[in-house]
């Protein structure tokens, strides 16, 4: 089935450490994204791209990179997690549609900073 | 930038009566406008989304209006049910962008 495949779900980690979290999707879409959000909160864009090898910041400051080297997949470092960077993760795609794209979300990735 | 305000953050509604979230947009080059629903700890999913070149859309109980005079857009929920209580984000796109930016949610309960 088509979809966006984000693991671990759940992650705690302990400050100072390195994590990548996860992201797959088979829509067959180009464009990727990482949203951050708080529990209930405004969803905030850290990172985007196009296609392979493309990738831009987002409107939210975010001390993590990512990287794009295979169409399906996106995946999001933090090189030394702090309890700042606690919050879900959500990875996106998007496939191009006249007037505009439309956004899919994976169901998330829950970092715990301790 | 775009930058999206939406009202209320809270709505509790009776069951089986009508709720509308309303959401203002600054930049008059956004020409997509989706709205998403996110019960609780579980994914955005795209319940409906309208284009510029259009006023209204209808799905079901669920419908969107735009003016884009006005810049705002709205969301309408008829004989709301239990199953409709969740948060609600607007967002907005410029044309050629492709950021979306979202509001900062309402969380819609409904009241059996």
């Amino acid at each position: 089935e088509a979809d966006i495949y984000q693991t671990p779900r759940y992650l705690v980690i302990g400050t100072g450490k390195k994590i990548t979290l996860e992201c797959s999707q088979t829509m067959g879409h180009d464009k990727m994204y990482w949203y951050q959000q708080d529990p209930g909160m405004e969803l905030h864009l850290i990172h985007y791209s196009y296609g392979v090898n493309s990738t831009e910041k987002g409107d939210l400051s975010s001390e993590s990179t990512v990287s794009r080297i295979r169409t399906e997949h996106f995946p999001l470092t933090l090189e030394s997690a702090r309890p700042s960077h606690t919050s879900q993760y959500l990875c996106a795609s998007s496939r191009d549609r006249p007037g505009g794209n439309t956004i899919y979300f994976g169901e998330g990735s829950w970092l715990t900073v301790v | 930038g775009e930058n999206v305000e939406q009202h209320p953050s809270t709505l509790s509604v009776q069951e089986g009566d009508s709720a509308v979230i309303k959401c203002t947009y600054s930049d008059s080059a956004s020409n997509y406008f989706p709205w998403y629903k996110q019960e609780l700890g579980k994914r955005p999913q795209l319940i409906i989304d309208i284009r510029s070149n259009v006023g209204e859309k209808k799905d079901q109980r669920i419908a969107v209006t735009l003016n884009k005079t006005a810049k705002h857009f709205s969301l309408h929920i008829t004989e709301t049910q239990p199953e409709d209580s969740a948060v609600y984000f607007c967002a907005a796109r410029i044309f050629g962008n492709e950021k979306l930016t979202f509001g900062t949610g309402t969380r819609l309960t409904i009241i059996p």
